[in-house]
């Protein structure tokens, strides 16, 4: 069974920086076709999808957000790491890590809400 | 605004079918980009419900269906009950944006 479970910080200020973790098992982020990524939905709005990245390393980034997002995995610990930099009010948001395989999204953690608010 | 489009709301009695049009462009369903699509209840995590345009995971009745067909796709709900009552959203890959695209969503309102 595939788990993902976000964790991270209920509450940024302006201006700092968001980092969240996504913690995973039943599958292992080594193996081929594999990959883990960032959705996000603000209250009332649409699903974005934010980031994905692969078993070897490859990483995509939305192109609107491209210039503040980061993620990295550490294989060894079942973990994917999202940053955010510069946030603004207006990321406010549901943030969901996923499982991807062959381009769709086949596993959702439960979400962690992220308010942005000084 | 999506780069797909879905229509804001639909409805239906229960037992009657309702379908979900999902709209784009040659850069993402008209490319032959595949569509999945994810049922979302309040409260909840998504749900996937249909992926590679028509295909149902393991425990999803088949009372959902999905197809494609030129730049657009569909989701059909068969014997609509009270509990299809959720958001559903569409979901590609866009060329011209190196990434994957979701629609609008959809709220389903079972009447």
């Amino acid at each position: 069974q595939i788990t993902l479970k976000e964790s991270g910080p209920t509450l940024v200020k302006p201006t700092q920086t968001l980092t969240l973790t996504c913690t995973f098992s039943g599958f292992s982020l080594s193996n081929s076709g594999v990959g883990v990524g960032w959705i996000r939905q603000p209250p009332g709005k649409a699903l974005e999808w934010l980031a994905l990245i692969y078993w070897n390393d490859d990483k995509r980034y939305s192109p609107s957000l491209k210039s503040r997002l980061t993620i990295t995995k550490d294989t060894s610990k079942n973990q994917v790491v999202l940053t955010m930099t510069n946030m603004d009010p207006v990321d406010t948001a549901t943030y969901y890590c996923v499982y991807s395989s062959s381009g769709y999204y086949y596993a959702w953690g439960q979400g962690t809400l992220v308010t942005v608010s000084s | 605004q999506s780069v797909l489009t879905q229509p804001p709301s639909v409805s239906g009695a229960p037992g009657q079918r309702v379908t979900i049009s999902c709209t784009g462009s040659s850069s993402n369903i008209g490319a032959g980009y595949d569509v999945h699509w994810y049922q979302h209840l309040p409260g909840t995590a998504p749900k996937l419900l249909i992926y590679g345009n028509s295909n149902r995971p393991s425990g999803v009745p088949d009372r959902f269906s999905g197809s494609k067909s030129g730049t657009s796709a569909s989701l059909a709900i068969t014997g609509l009950q009270a509990e299809d009552e959720a958001d559903y959203y569409c979901q590609s890959y866009d060329s011209s944006l190196s990434g994957w695209v979701f629609g609008g969503g959809t709220k389903l309102t079972v009447l």
